[in-house]
């Protein structure tokens, strides 16, 4: 049978380049929207949140968009880095802090 | 700062028999939480904890899960009789409290759970 696995979108780029990875979401009534890494073998990472009053927020090398029109959130990370291959999810907050969680978007960075 | 803590990082077991899951958060977090990552998916929530009592356990398959947080602190995670399909990484998470803008979840490398 096939793996799960192999169905996450995958995004290949050069070291050096912009990535930009995308997630839609459900809920139109969340409120709170988060970007996790996840290395092979190690549990997800905090990278960055924004609130649903925003629509662009920064920190450093990467940028969250969040257009709630069309729900859809988007991660750029500037000068990608072979250090950045991973998956990425976004989350988004249904309230009371339970987040569900995106089907993750393979990220590989060639030097 | 310490992480989530989280042991054993690897188990294997048989369907019917049982496991638990070992979880100890950052200190100073009233919230924890309990994930299911199957392979090739996002993390799915089956219990959240507010200091002792349970927030939202409506994802938790309770007939054979069970979860418990006794003093607020360290929490087990316990599953019996284990299925083949339960074969998964659990993430334990931790937040200082619900979480929202300021309160951001922090995971622990997981416990991988293989059911043969």
């Amino acid at each position: 049978g096939e793996s799960v696995g192999l169905h996450l979108p995958t995004l290949s780029v050069q070291e050096g380049d912009n990535s930009i990875i995308n997630c839609a979401y459900s809920n139109s009534a969340s409120d709170y929207f988060i970007w996790y890494k996840q290395e092979s073998g190690k549990g997800p990472q905090f990278i960055i949140d924004i609130r649903s009053n925003m629509d662009k927020r920064q920190g450093q090398r990467v940028t969250v968009l969040l257009n709630k029109t069309v729900k859809h959130l988007s991660l750029q990370i500037a000068a990608t880095q072979p250090g950045d291959s991973a998956v990425y999810f976004c989350a988004e907050n249904w309230g009371y802090g339970k987040l569900t969680f995106g089907q993750g978007t393979i990220l590989t960075v060639h030097p | 700062e310490a992480g989530v803590a989280q042991s054993p990082r690897y188990k294997i077991i048989e369907k019917r028999q049982s496991v638990a899951f070992w979880c100890n958060p950052i200190s100073g977090h009233a919230t924890l939480y309990w994930y299911q990552q199957i392979l090739g998916q996002g993390p799915k929530l089956l219990i959240q904890f507010q200091n002792n009592g349970v927030v939202d356990d409506s994802q938790l398959p309770k007939d054979r899960f069970s979860a418990e947080r006794l003093k607020g602190v360290d929490s087990t995670l316990k599953i019996q009789p284990a299925k083949l399909e339960d074969s998964a990484v659990y993430l334990c998470a931790s937040s200082l409290d619900v979480a929202g803008i300021g309160n951001t979840i922090y995971f622990g490398e997981g416990s991988w759970l293989t059911v043969v």
